[in-house]
């Protein structure tokens, strides 16, 4: 079955050391959003794209953070300098269309910053 | 400021009982809402949804009860299964935007 896919599952990071982290949506959603869970459960938005145009991000992802889905290659999201606060599950979902809140996450990238 | 609020926090029910989850909106906006299931170290699946013009959604063993008036909703798992152990998430999202809101969790346990 198509879903979802984030990798690497688990990564840890130095403060100041750059994260990355990929994701595969599920085949045929060409919309795509960036999630932040953090340990007390709180989910933050943090960018969505529809194929490879960004839809909406917040103002936090434009500074240290950054984030792509080229064609024809998995979906991004970089952390350029990492700090503590950055510790959270980083969730992946795609969706099938725009304006839907119909989401389907991966597995997520748990990032430890040191 | 939390738009979208559960209680409670944590809920044990026997293996067999009826568990109710309960969620509340403060955005007049809101009109879908999707409820997750989270194991741990997972990503959240999504279990069922219901528009804000329906007052009732129903899947198998899985319950929405909504009500626009009050902004309030509940999830009703009945015969409730240990493997439904999970945190759940109520969410909601205002038509014509992608952005889903989340509440807290509800940490379920159901005990054999």
């Amino acid at each position: 079955n198509s879903k979802v896919i984030q990798t690497p599952r688990y990564l840890v990071k130095g403060q100041g050391q750059k994260a990355k982290m990929r994701c595969i949506p599920e085949k045929g959603h060409p919309v795509v959003f960036w999630y932040q869970q953090n340990k007390n459960n709180e989910f933050k938005f943090l960018i969505n794209f529809q194929n490879q145009e960004v839809l909406q991000q917040i103002d936090m992802t434009e500074k240290r953070f950054s984030a792509e889905c080229p064609s024809n290659s998995p979906c991004s999201l970089e952390i350029q300098s990492s700090e503590a606060g950055d510790s959270a599950l980083y969730l992946c979902a795609s969706s099938h269309r725009a304006n839907t809140g119909q989401l389907y996450f991966g597995e997520g990238s748990k990032l430890t910053v040191l | 400021q939390q738009q979208v609020r559960q209680s409670p926090q944590s809920l044990t029910v026997w293996e067999g009982e009826t568990a109710i989850l309960n969620c509340s909106y403060e955005n007049s906006a809101f009109d879908y809402f999707p409820w997750y299931q989270q194991f741990p170290g997972e990503g959240p699946a999504l279990l069922i949804s219901i528009l804000s013009v329906s007052n009732k959604k129903e899947d198998g063993r899985f319950t929405i009860f909504f009500n626009k008036r009050e902004k309030k909703l509940s999830l009703h798992i009945a015969d409730s299964q240990p493997g439904d152990s999970a945190t759940y998430f109520c969410a909601a999202n205002p038509g014509g935007n992608n952005k889903l809101t989340f509440g807290q969790g509800t940490v379920l346990s159901v005990i054999p």
